[in-house]
């Protein structure tokens, strides 16, 4: 089983909103990341957690907050965000962080901030 | 600055015309490079793996070559429904994967 779930599929949230977005994976990979995908554009990494502990991209801004309850969940707390935020959210897992992992995406979920 | 450049942007294919999708990378110490395959509004779908140059892998219509300066993914006779934007990646170290902006593929019946 390759797979990875993710919800849920469509959100739509105004700014001053709090949400999750929540991703989940029964492959017993040891590593999980958090994507941002615009329209035409390859997947920008965000987090990445690695054995439950977590990697950041400098450049995430502080209004998404990644959680890792543990090996199997995911989750991305959104506080504040901005319509430039709007996009497609992958999460993906790999057996490990290093370079000879492939990783395998959930379907995403499609986040339009209003 | 280690970087991934995919060509064409995109490839308009009548089936069966078999074709060549390129990715040319600069990087520092490469540890893998990965293709996958994403459907509009889907998540990527791993295809293949490489580590070293001289390597090829091949999935049905699909084979991916590498090289120590690029890697070619070989269309052979292809159906519409490979049409998908294919993407290359590739690992530098640690957690950090950097992706190419994709080729988008049209395959016309």
């Amino acid at each position: 089983d390759t797979e990875v779930t993710q919800t849920p599929k469509h959100l739509v949230m105004g700014m001053t909103n709090k949400k999750s977005l929540k991703c989940e994976q029964h492959m017993g990979h040891r590593a999980m990341y958090w994507y941002k995908q615009k329209a035409k554009k390859p997947p920008e990494l965000m987090f990445v957690y690695s054995y439950e502990k977590l990697s950041i991209n400098e450049s995430v801004p502080s209004r998404f907050s990644p959680e890792c309850p543990n090996s199997s969940l995911l989750n991305l707390h959104l506080h504040a965000l901005q319509p430039e935020d709007s996009a497609l959210y992958l999460c993906a897992s790999s057996q490990g962080s290093g370079g000879s992992y492939e990783q395998y995406f959930g379907p995403g979920t499609r986040l339009t901030v209003t | 600055e280690d970087q991934v450049t995919q060509s064409p942007e995109a490839l308009r294919l009548q089936e069966g015309e078999s074709s060549s999708l390129n990715c040319s990378y600069t990087v520092s110490g490469l540890r893998g490079l990965f293709w996958y395959r994403q459907d509009p509004g889907k998540g990527p779908e791993f295809l293949f793996t490489l580590y070293s140059a001289g390597e090829e892998k091949e999935k049905e219509r699909l084979k991916a070559t590498l090289t120590k300066k690029e890697s070619f993914l070989h269309i052979t006779a292809p159906k519409p429904e490979d049409s998908a934007t294919y993407l290359c990646a590739l690992n530098t170290g640690g957690f950090k994967t950097i992706f190419g902006a994709g080729t988008r593929l049209f395959v016309k019946a």
